[in-house]
């Protein structure tokens, strides 16, 4: 079946630093990649949309200069946390979606990202 | 404004028995619905879906079943095995934002021996 990673698992970095999280379907090609973002004991809300080659879609109070999201190939989306803050720590999901899947997407294992 | 709520957190149930998880929304553009399966410090798992014609979709121990008159479908799990202990989230859609999902905030299930 389908399979999407994410890179890394889990880090760890500074108050002020940028991370990068890589979303990657491994065996399909993704034309719409979701990212969400989940705090302990709540639900996962929906950060943005991106579909390959184009600028990504926000969900209403996302900074988008914060959260950076690229899609520029259609098996890899990437998520740059700029200038974190410990606020932001958080658990990261992203999920992709093929052209042929219909309105299923497969979810990623997730990134742990503690800021301290 | 919680669009699908999950209003239990919790629900133990003996293995063997029935495991009935609900689900309420409140946007009626929404038209698709999942179940997602997910343990901690990992992606959801998708279970079953169904689709706004239908009432019940079957797919072994799950069934999941939808009242839209009510605004209200639940995940049947039957019988329920220590293995299915996890956190459940039911999640919506709508056609015109394909699979753009808006999920409630989760059961935790617990399996009991």
């Amino acid at each position: 079946g389908a399979v999407v990673s994410q890179h890394p698992s889990r880090v760890i970095c500074k108050s002020g630093t940028s991370v990068k999280i890589e979303c990657r379907s491994l065996d399909f090609q993704a034309t719409t990649m979701f990212w969400y973002r989940q705090f302990p004991k709540q639900s996962l809300m929906l950060m943005a949309t991106s579909n390959e080659g184009s600028k990504a879609t926000y969900e209403q109070g996302v900074e988008k200069d914060k959260f950076l999201i690229n899609h520029a190939s259609l098996t890899l989306s990437t998520l740059t946390v700029t200038s974190a803050h410990p606020e932001d720590s958080s658990f990261y999901i992203c999920s992709a979606r093929g052209a042929d899947s219909a309105r299923l997407s497969v979810f990623g294992p997730g990134t742990r990202l503690t800021v301290l | 404004d919680q669009q699908v709520k999950q209003n239990s957190p919790s629900l133990s149930v003996q293995e063997g028995r029935i495991s009935i998880l609900n689900c309420d929304y409140t946007n009626s553009m929404f038209d698709y619905f999942l179940w997602y399966k997910k343990y901690p410090a990992e992606g959801p798992t998708f279970l079953i879906s169904i689709s706004s014609i239908k009432d019940k979709n079957e797919d072994g121990r799950f069934t999941v079943f939808l009242n839209k008159s009510a605004k209200h479908l639940s995940l049947h799990i039957v019988p329920s095995q220590p293995g299915d202990s996890a956190v459940y989230f039911c999640a919506a859609s709508s056609t015109g934002t394909a699979s753009k999902l808006t999920f409630g905030t989760g059961t935790r299930l617990q399996v009991t021996l």
